[in-house]
């Protein structure tokens, strides 16, 4: 497997649910990041993570909560969750974080996580 | 911070005909400002880039021109073809990523 992937592809879920997705890339990227699109409005950001280190979190409610374990894998643990959280949640890489000095480099992004809550 | 707006948010052309997508940003220092093209269902892909101290740049039928006065940047497709019908997002840069609201194009046979 190359790139990266995301698991799993749809999930629905109650409002009362705990569930994850799961991000896995193969690319040897340092930097990962959890975006939500949602129909008509621009890739949001969400996280940002560093060699496993949080160095961005734009304001997301607390119930989302990622988790890095190493550089390949990134999480997005769900809880409580509400209708208007449904959307396609997409993990992407890129070799180093963006700086304001360099400017930011290619993102691969994954297929993404089709998340719709009842 | 950085706001990016991108115009118009669907584009309908025949095929052949040239296609082309603007978006202005507010960010003065923003750097670099790459396009993403995303099909149905798929995810979105770096298609063309462009940093801050070049004014255009081409890959085949793609390119991008840069107006740094005007904070303004356009992608142009030339002699479009089904397979471009997708959306694009256009983004700028000079740290964190803003992306636009998206492109819509469809390019009819």
């Amino acid at each position: 497997e190359t790139g990266v992937t995301q698991t799993p592809r749809h999930l629905v879920m109650g409002m009362t649910n705990k569930k994850s997705l799961k991000c896995e890339q193969h690319l040897g990227h340092n930097a990962m990041y959890w975006y939500k699109q949602s129909a008509k409005k621009p890739l949001e950001l969400m996280f940002v993570y560093s060699l496993e280190e949080r160095v961005e979190n734009n304001s997301v409610p607390s119930r989302f909560s990622p988790e890095c374990p190493n550089s390949s894998h990134l999480f997005l643990h769900l809880h409580t969750l509400q209708p208007e959280d449904s959307a396609l949640y997409l993990c992407a890489s890129s070799q180093e974080i963006s700086n304001i000095r360099t400017g930011a480099g290619e993102l691969f992004f994954g297929e993404g996580s089709r998340l719709t809550v009842l | 911070g950085e706001n990016v707006e991108q115009h118009p948010s669907t584009l309908s052309v025949q095929e052949g005909d040239s296609a082309v997508i603007k978006c202005t940003y507010s960010d003065s220092a923003s750097n670099y400002f790459p396009w993403y093209k995303q099909e149905l269902g798929k995810r979105p892909q770096l298609i063309i880039d462009i940093r801050s101290n070049v004014g255009e740049k081409k890959d085949q039928r793609i390119a991008v021109t840069l107006n740094k006065t005007a904070k303004h940047f356009s992608l142009h497709i030339t002699e479009t073809q089904p397979e471009d019908s997708a959306v694009y997002f256009c983004a700028a840069s000079r740290g964190k990523l803003i992306f636009g609201q998206g492109t819509e194009l469809s390019v009819k046979p």
